[in-house]
């Protein structure tokens, strides 16, 4: 299993809101490491979405916002499109694995 | 525009070894960390090595630490990956990828295609 965990899926209809969790602890997230989050499209290379916790590369829309808190990480996605489905990935650091670690993936299916 | 290209993928005997190459572009590569990232087949995403811009610190996976050796060629705009005693579970694609960020705080900003490698007898 991952260090950083994620719900396996979720859904959502056009127009709608989720959210996605990405839970750590005082060795990752906890500590204080930065939570970064990707986007994976059907058969594509995983894409930079959120950064820093909460900051937008250029041309990713604002209908992606991120958020930390204590051990825990959230992706929001309002407005929901089909094209947002995919796969969405948290990323941050270990001190204890001294090592870069992913959340096992959450896939977001668009009713 | 970024442009990140793998190559040397493919089918290798467990115990076996590879050798990835990433061809980098559009922006001062000797300026970037660069790393490899790896994902199984309907898997998720495992990080696997990344390298300083100069080459003199690097770091791996426990997974792969003793087997694989990041290494990168500044003048000819490349990241290399020689993986060694591939095992079976080596087996996914492997993604190239640009590394921005401060210290430990690193992330991902650009991504390869990929290259696939499987590990099989």
């Amino acid at each position: 299993q991952s260090v950083l965990t994620q719900p396996p899926s979720v859904s959502g209809a056009p127009g709608q809101r989720v959210t996605i969790s990405c839970t750590g602890s005082s060795s990752n997230i906890g500590a204080g490491y930065d939570v970064h989050w990707y986007q994976q499209l059907p058969g594509t290379a995983p894409k930079l979405l959120i950064y820093g916790n909460s900051n937008r590369p250029s041309g990713v829309p604002d209908r992606f916002s991120g958020s930390k808190s204590g051990t825990s990480a959230s992706l929001a996605i309002t407005g929901l499109q089909a094209e947002d489905e995919a796969d969405y990935y948290c990323q941050s650091y270990d001190s204890s694995l001294r090592a870069v670690v992913f959340g096992g993936g959450t896939k977001l299916t668009v009713l | 525009q970024v442009q990140l290209v793998e190559s040397g993928g493919g089918l290798v005997k467990p115990g076996g070894s590879l050798r990835l190459s990433c061809a980098a572009s559009g922006f001062t590569f000797s300026d970037y960390y660069m790393s490899w990232i790896r994902q199984a087949p309907g898997k998720g995403l495992e990080w696997v090595s990344y390298i300083s811009s100069s080459s003199s610190y690097t770091n791996y996976a426990d997974s792969v630490k003793g087997r694989f050796t990041i290494s990168r060629d500044n003048a000819k705009n490349s990241l290399y990956l020689q993986m060694n005693s591939l095992r079976a579970e080596d087996t996914a694609v492997y993604y190239c990828a640009r590394v921005d960020g401060k210290a430990l705080e690193v992330y991902f900003d650009y991504w390869g295609q990929g290259t696939l490698v499987t590990v099989s007898s």
